[in-house]
């Protein structure tokens, strides 16, 4: 079975405090993909990084980096220097074998000023 | 750039009406979704369509069908609504050519039956 966690509903922080948002992931297949969404409050729900399960390199732009760990089926997404801009849902998004994507139930992040 | 519109924000009905929501894409993508989206429950596929009047169920399928008679255009039908299908609908697209191509949402359709 396929499955995504995101165990953090919510989280809250202060303007330019770094935050980690956890994504664990279940598949049997060797070949597949990851996904992070961002879910703004205007609703569209936009692309942020894709991983193929090949790839282990960590990926940064910007404030943004990617932590993948095959070892403990984790994708991690750190923003540094946190903004109000960033308050968002977060999603990720496993893919493998069919045009389906799994996706987790989201984290809430909640950047204070 | 990608786009992808929903023909409603916004949309209220009552109980046993017929209700469509439309969905167009201007990107010439194969592959077209329509998910549900509720509180906890995250992105739930309802019904994908990976070229014209070719359409597979996802794991909700119920109480819901689908249309593709256009490339461009994938339309989500409520056969009789139901209050249990108030929720936030998303309609994506994405390429082919490789099945795990990032898709591409519209900004949804939140739909509230009474």
């Amino acid at each position: 079975a396929q499955k995504v966690t995101q165990a953090q509903t919510e989280i809250s922080v202060v303007e330019k405090e770094d935050v980690t948002l956890d994504c664990v992931y279940e598949t049997r297949d060797t070949t597949y993909y990851l996904f992070w969404y961002k879910q703004p409050p205007s609703g569209e729900l936009v692309f942020l990084i894709r991983r193929n399960s090949f790839d282990e390199q960590n990926e940064i732009s910007g404030r943004y980096s990617w932590n993948f760990q095959k070892s403990t089926s984790s994708f991690n997404f750190t923003i540094t220097a946190s903004q109000v801009v960033d308050s968002a849902v977060y999603f990720c998004a496993l893919s493998s074998g069919t045009y389906k994507y799994i996706f987790g139930t989201g984290t809430r992040l909640k950047v204070l000023a | 750039d990608v786009k992808v519109t929903q023909s409603s924000r916004y949309l209220v009905k009552r109980t046993g009406e017929k209700v469509f929501l439309e969905c167009v894409q201007d990107m010439d993508h194969e592959n077209m979704f329509w998910y549900r989206q509720d509180p906890g429950l995250g992105l739930r596929l309802i019904y994908f369509s990976y070229d014209v009047k070719m359409k597979e169920k996802g794991d909700i399928p119920e109480g819901y069908s689908v249309s593709r008679e256009k490339k461009e255009r994938f339309s989500l039908i409520l056969e009789s609504a139901s209050t249990n299908q108030t929720s936030m609908y998303l309609c994506a697209s994405s390429l082919v050519t490789d099945s795990h191509q990032p898709q591409h949402f519209g900004d949804g359709t939140r739909l509230s039956i009474l």
